[in-house]
């Protein structure tokens, strides 16, 4: 496997139901991220982890629970949702260095899981 | 407040020709621009980058141009070709923060 994986790539859930979304990169990186995308919106950033730290979590609702137990994998667990939390979820991956001044950090995005929540 | 902004929700080009893409941000603070591009049904596959301390970047047929003064990116595709039909995303980021600040993108359609 290279880059970024994601599994399930179609996950349809109830309301009271309990799933996870899982996320590997194999691109030696130690930063992992998760996006949400809904329709006619940008990409959300929803939570960050540095070297399995997490560093930024954009008042998202604690419904949804990341776990990051190595710098490899990142979980985003899932349980009573909304139908209004239907949307593309999508992990990244990227490398946090202080590098020169043309440098920056370039995330590598997996394929997404398509959640629906009914 | 958005501070990416694409304004073109999609754009039509002959195959051939070029293709422009537009960007405009709000924040001066922003150093490291990005473009990404999406195919449906996956995510989206980093394309091209620049930092603020150059104005043009290229790779192959894609350019990316960075006007500060404007707060405004391009990215130029030439010669425009059918698999370039996507979604592309243009995202700005704090290099000393990393996070990434995306815009709404802008559908390209490129007719044989």
């Amino acid at each position: 496997e290279t880059g970024v994986t994601q599994t399930p790539r179609h996950l349809v859930m109830g309301m009271t139901n309990k799933k996870s979304l899982k996320c590997e990169q194999h691109l030696g990186h130690n930063a992992m991220y998760w996006y949400k995308q809904s329709a006619k919106k940008p990409l959300e950033l929803m939570f960050v982890y540095n070297f399995k730290e997490q560093t930024e979590n954009n008042s998202v609702p604690s419904r949804f629970s990341p776990e990051c137990p190595n710098s490899s994998h990142l979980f985003l667990h899932l349980h009573t949702l909304q139908p209004e939390d239907s949307a593309l979820y999508l992990c990244a991956s990227s490398y946090r260095f202080s590098g020169g001044a043309e440098s920056g950090d370039t995330q590598y995005f997996g394929p997404g899981t398509r959640l629906t929540v009914l | 407040d958005q501070q990416v902004k694409q304004n073109s929700p999609s754009l039509s080009v002959q195959e051939g020709r070029i293709s422009i893409l537009n960007c405009d941000y709000t924040n001066s603070m922003f150093d490291y621009f990005l473009w990404y591009k999406k195919y449906p049904a996956e995510g989206p596959t980093f394309l091209i980058s620049i930092s603020s301390i150059k104005d043009k970047n290229e790779d192959g047929r894609f350019t990316v141009f960075l006007n500060k003064s404007a707060k405004h990116l391009s990215l130029h595709i030439v010669p425009s070709q059918p698999g370039d039909s996507a979604v592309y995303f243009c995202a700005a980021s704090l290099r000393s923060q990393g996070n990434l600040i995306f815009g709404k993108g802008t559908k390209l359609s490129v007719k044989p």
